[in-house]
């Protein structure tokens, strides 16, 4: 089983809609969460990091389900530019230094 | 702001040449890492190293060394490279709260 995996898509959605990516984890230790956002030939840059109590920055909402082993990313108002490619990263525990990144969740707004 | 810098952005190799790719961050982290990123694969951890002369291998270390005589610079080799080692390589650093920076990354063609 992988450590962290993500559903590819890719979502086409139109402009203005909700999307809702999810992303499940194997470590019930995993204390770090976060989202990236990667656009096409670019490095990955963080979105946000998740919280146990969930976040919020404008449009997008990050959330936390640790008994379920799952983070969410929801994106209200979809604009065009939101289109890339969406990684969760997960670390394996307390003090562990590295991150396992999902392959990623491509998403698509269309005008 | 971070900043992880990447010594060269295109490269083209032959097969059997040694290969050096560099990287350089500029915000005293701890922890620096080296990716490759292929279709379909997502982000795989080459290796890492979590303090200077420090390195731990990653999910595929195989055909690759790493060096880390400074903080602030950590360096991957091919000792000898490959077709298969055609890829784009990311290297982050990263401090305590876990999150990662990325630089632009190299992508690396051996023919």
């Amino acid at each position: 089983r992988k450590e962290v995996e993500q559903d590819p898509g890719p979502f086409n959605v139109p402009e203005g809609a909700t999307v809702a990516f999810n992303c499940t984890y194997s470590n019930s230790a995993s204390q770090s969460f976060f989202w990236y956002r990667q656009d096409c030939r670019k490095e990955p840059k963080l979105l946000m990091s998740v919280y146990s109590s969930g976040n919020e920055d404008g449009r997008f909402t990050a959330q936390l389900n640790r008994a379920s082993q799952y983070i969410s990313l929801l994106i209200r108002d979809s604009k065009l530019s939101d289109s890339a490619t969406y990684l969760c990263a997960v670390n394996l525990g307390p003090g562990a230094n590295n991150l396992f990144f999902g392959t990623g969740t491509r998403l698509t707004v269309i005008p | 702001d971070v900043k992880v810098t990447q010594s060269s952005r295109y490269l083209v190799k032959r097969t059997g040449e040694k290969v050096f790719l560099e990287c350089v961050q500029d915000m005293d982290h701890e922890n620096m890492f080296w990716y490759r990123q292929d279709p379909g694969l997502g982000l795989r951890l080459i290796y890492f190293s979590y303090d200077v002369k420090m390195k731990e291998k990653g999910d595929i270390p195989e055909g690759y060394s790493v060096s880390r005589e400074k903080k602030e610079r950590f360096s991957l080799i091919l000792e000898s490279a490959s077709t298969n080692q055609t890829s784009m390589y990311l290297c982050a650093s990263a401090g305590g709260l876990n999150i990662q920076y990325f630089g632009a990354g190299t992508r690396l063609s051996v023919l």
